[in-house]
């Protein structure tokens, strides 16, 4: 139980475009969803925290204007990155809380390349 | 967030030797836990701890949370290829801390 799906797993995309990534709770209601951003070899960056049927809180220093978050239902929360640029090439990875337990389930990753 | 500082950043290890990472904070966590992450990969739960002086075994992995609540260790014995990944500690309290991450290499 307790599986988050993320999708795409890739994504190549033109600089100026906008790109969608999607977080879905398969078996279970997530209120809250987190965003991070995981550059090589680093660690996860949390970037903002998502929150259904209200806005979202961004970290310090990330653009919400740049990463658009919506967590319109239950189960899902979506990232776009809008106007994107080649520094915003990454690795996202979206996590919601376990249900009735403490640690979070994390989706697959979504690798972003901005060309 | 803050992170918590997690050690040793990289090791390259022979299969079958035994392996040990640790994490400290300055802050007091409620639960630790230990992730993995394999290339491309989100990180996967390995185990998570509870109650401070808790010892953990899952498989040849042991993990203990510390008696202060602000450290943790996990050792992974007998090491194969398929270990292979970076280990991150994590600290909840209200909100959920990671370590920078341990890269972990297993030559055959």
């Amino acid at each position: 139980g307790a599986v988050v799906s993320q999708h795409p797993s890739r994504v190549i995309c033109k600089s100026g475009t906008s790109v969608k990534i999607e977080c879905r709770s398969l078996d279970f209601q997530a209120t809250t969803m987190f965003w991070y951003r995981q550059f090589p070899k680093q660690s996860l960056m949390l970037m903002a925290t998502s929150n259904e049927g209200s806005k979202a809180t961004y970290e310090q220093g990330v653009e919400k204007d740049k990463f658009l978050i919506n967590h319109a239902s239950l189960t899902l929360s979506t990232l776009t990155v809008t106007s994107a640029h080649p520094e915003d090439s990454s690795f996202y990875i979206c996590s919601a809380p376990r249900q009735g337990r403490y640690g979070y389930t994390f989706g697959s990753g979504t690798r972003l390349t901005v060309v | 967030g803050q992170q918590l500082n997690q050690s040793p950043q990289s090791m390259f290890i022979q299969e079958g030797e035994d392996v040990s990472m640790n994490c400290t904070s300055s802050s007091i966590f409620n639960t630790w836990l230990w992730y993995k992450q394999d290339p491309g990969e989100g990180p996967v739960l390995l185990i998570a701890l509870y109650k401070a002086g808790e010892l953990t075994s899952n498989g040849r992995l042991t993990a203990q949370f510390g008696i202060t609540r602000k450290d943790s260790f996990l050792n992974i014995s007998a090491s194969i290829p398929s270990d292979v990944g970076i280990y991150f500690c994590a600290g909840q309290e209200d909100d959920m801390r990671f370590g920078a991450g341990t890269r972990l290499t297993v030559k055959p």
